[in-house]
C-alpha cells in the first residue's frame, strides 16, 4: 500500500503570498494531522482533522487553515506568508483520532519565504 | 510551547554501544510514543507505551515510562550506522481539542 503523500515536495513563495500544501494519507486512514518542523526543532502541531472535521487546533495565527476532503485527504492553507513560515510542512496519518494510534508521515514540504 | 523535552540534544557513539534518550513531559499523559526522523525525511513510528506500563520492548528498542516523574527513556541496544538519525518523543494532550506535542529530540550519530 502506498504511504502517506506530500504535494509538492518544494516549494518557494515570497512572503504576502499564499500557499496551498496537499496530503493524500494512507488508504483506510480516515485522521490527518498537519506539523511544522522548524531546522533543528521538533515537530509542531499545526491540526488534526477526523470524518472532515477539526478535532484539535495548535497555538498558530488564524493565516493558517485547513480542511478534509470526502475522501480524507487534505489541505493546509497559509495566507499573508511570512519569512518565519519558512519551514517543513509534515502531514501524518491514522486510522482514528486521538492519541493512542500510531501515526504514519509523509516527507513533508519543504517551503522557503524569500 | 513543546512539552516534550529530549536529553541529551546529541549524542555520539561506536556501533555494537547501547543508546539511551531520555525524555521528560509537563502534564498527565494517556501513552507515550517515541518517533524517529533521518535526514530531510517524515517521521517513522517506533514505539508506544500506555500510561498503566513501565516497559515496553520491540526488537532492539526498550522504553521505559515513570509516570511518577514525568519521564520515559529510550534505549537502543547494539547500535548500528543505520540508527543515525533524530528521535522524538510525542505526548497527547486533550485540553481544549486534541493536540500531539513534540519534544526537540535527541539527535544520535552512531560511528561505523
Amino acid at each position: 500500500d502506498a504511504g502517506v503523500t506530500q504535494s509538492p515536495t518544494h516549494l518557494i513563495k515570497t512572503r504576502g503570498q499564499h500557499v496551498t500544501l496537499r496530503c493524500s494519507p494512507i488508504s483506510g486512514h480516515k485522521s490527518v494531522s498537519w506539523y511544522q518542523q522548524v531546522l533543528g526543532q521538533g515537530p509542531q502541531f499545526i491540526f488534526q482533522y477526523y470524518e472532515k472535521e477539526e478535532r484539535g487546533r495548535g497555538n498558530f495565527p488564524d493565516r493558517f487553515s485547513a480542511r478534509q476532503f470526502p475522501n480524507y485527504s487534505s489541505e493546509l492553507n497559509v495566507n499573508a506568508l511570512l519569512l518565519g513560515d519558512s519551514a517543513l510542512y509534515l502531514c501524518a496519518s491514522s486510522h482514528r483520532t486521538g492519541g493512542t494510534q500510531p501515526q504514519h508521515f509523509g516527507d513533508g514540504t519543504r517551503l522557503s519565504i524569500l | 510551547s513543546q512539552q516534550g523535552e529530549e536529553d541529551p540534544q546529541a549524542l555520539s557513539i561506536q556501533e555494537g554501544e547501547n543508546a539511551t534518550m531520555n525524555c521528560s513531559y509537563k502534564t498527565s499523559i494517556n501513552n507515550l510514543q517515541w518517533y524517529r526522523q533521518n535526514s530531510g525525511r517524515g517521521l517513522v513510528h517506533l514505539i508506544l507505551i500506555r500510561s498503566n506500563e513501565r516497559e515496553k520492548h520491540s526488537g532492539r528498542l526498550r522504553v521505559t515510562l515513570d509516570t511518577s516523574k514525568k519521564s520515559s527513556s529510550l534505549l537502543i541496544t547494539a547500535s548500528r550506522a543505520a540508527d543515525t538519525a533524530s528521535y522524538f518523543c510525542a505526548t497527547d494532550a486533550e485540553t481544549g481539542g486534541f493536540k500531539t506535542i513534540f519534544g526537540a529530540g535527541t539527535r544520535l550519530f552512531v560511528k561505523a
